[in-house]
């Protein structure tokens, strides 16, 4: 069984400035890990994922998330936020054998302000 | 293309009255998975269906129930609704192997 920790409910955060969402996991199998967002009223749409590789892995919209497997986590950055990009932010693993069965944390609502 | 379709959007059902929601996936996406979406919360696993075979199971009673047609387009049904069961429900469509899952808008369930 696996699960994710969101660290933060909410993260207040000024236009321009950087974000970080913290996200840890905790599986005794092998996980694939990803970041959804959802905006108001709408359906959950994938940001990035780290499947394999380079730990590093990248949006086209400026987000960014690094894997750490010695700490367990896949924290979430962008360096300068717009106001668009107020959402909620979930973290979610699944495990490599255990394709489109997804465990998502509890989210971190990022409210973002002139 | 169409994305993943979900009907209704919305619906109000009273306590001990039966539900049923509906997702057309992605053409050419074989599985449909179901999550439950209480507020404040994130989604929580409760079907996989592939081929029109149950794949996988979440923690959810019994009276939680889905089926998947030879479209693959899904069912989800909720008998004896208790106001818990309030929450959106998404629906997410999968190429088989693949790792990213496709989500709809999801149906918005009020049990009153």
């Amino acid at each position: 069984a696996q699960s994710v920790t969101q660290l933060d409910s909410q993260v207040p955060v000024f236009e321009e400035a950087p974000v970080e969402l913290r996200c840890n996991y905790s599986s005794s199998v092998s996980v694939y890990l990803f970041w959804y967002v959802q905006y108001p009223n709408q359906g959950l749409q994938l940001l990035l994922k780290y499947l394999s590789g380079s730990t590093l892995v990248k949006s086209i919209n400026g987000f960014e998330a690094e894997f750490n497997k010695s700490q367990t986590s896949f924290h979430l950055r962008k360096p300068s936020v717009h106001i668009s990009d107020t959402a909620e932010y979930f973290c979610a693993v699944s495990e490599t054998d255990s394709w489109g069965k997804l465990q998502f944390g509890a989210g971190t609502q990022v409210v973002v302000t002139p | 293309d169409a994305g993943v379709t979900q009907s209704p959007t919305h619906l109000i059902k009273t306590r001990g009255q039966h539900v049923t929601l509906r997702c057309s996936p992605i053409s050419g996406h074989k599985s449909v998975s179901w999550y439950q979406q209480v507020l404040g919360q994130g989604p929580q696993f409760i079907f996989q269906y592939y081929e029109k075979e149950e794949r996988g199971r979440g923690n959810f009673p019994d009276r939680f129930s889905a089926r998947q047609f030879p479209n693959y387009s899904s069912e989800l049904n909720v008998n004896a609704l208790l106001l818990g069961d309030s929450a959106l429900y998404l629906c997410a469509s999968t190429v088989q192997g693949s790792t990213e899952a496709f989500f709809g808008q999801g149906t918005r369930l009020t049990v009153v």
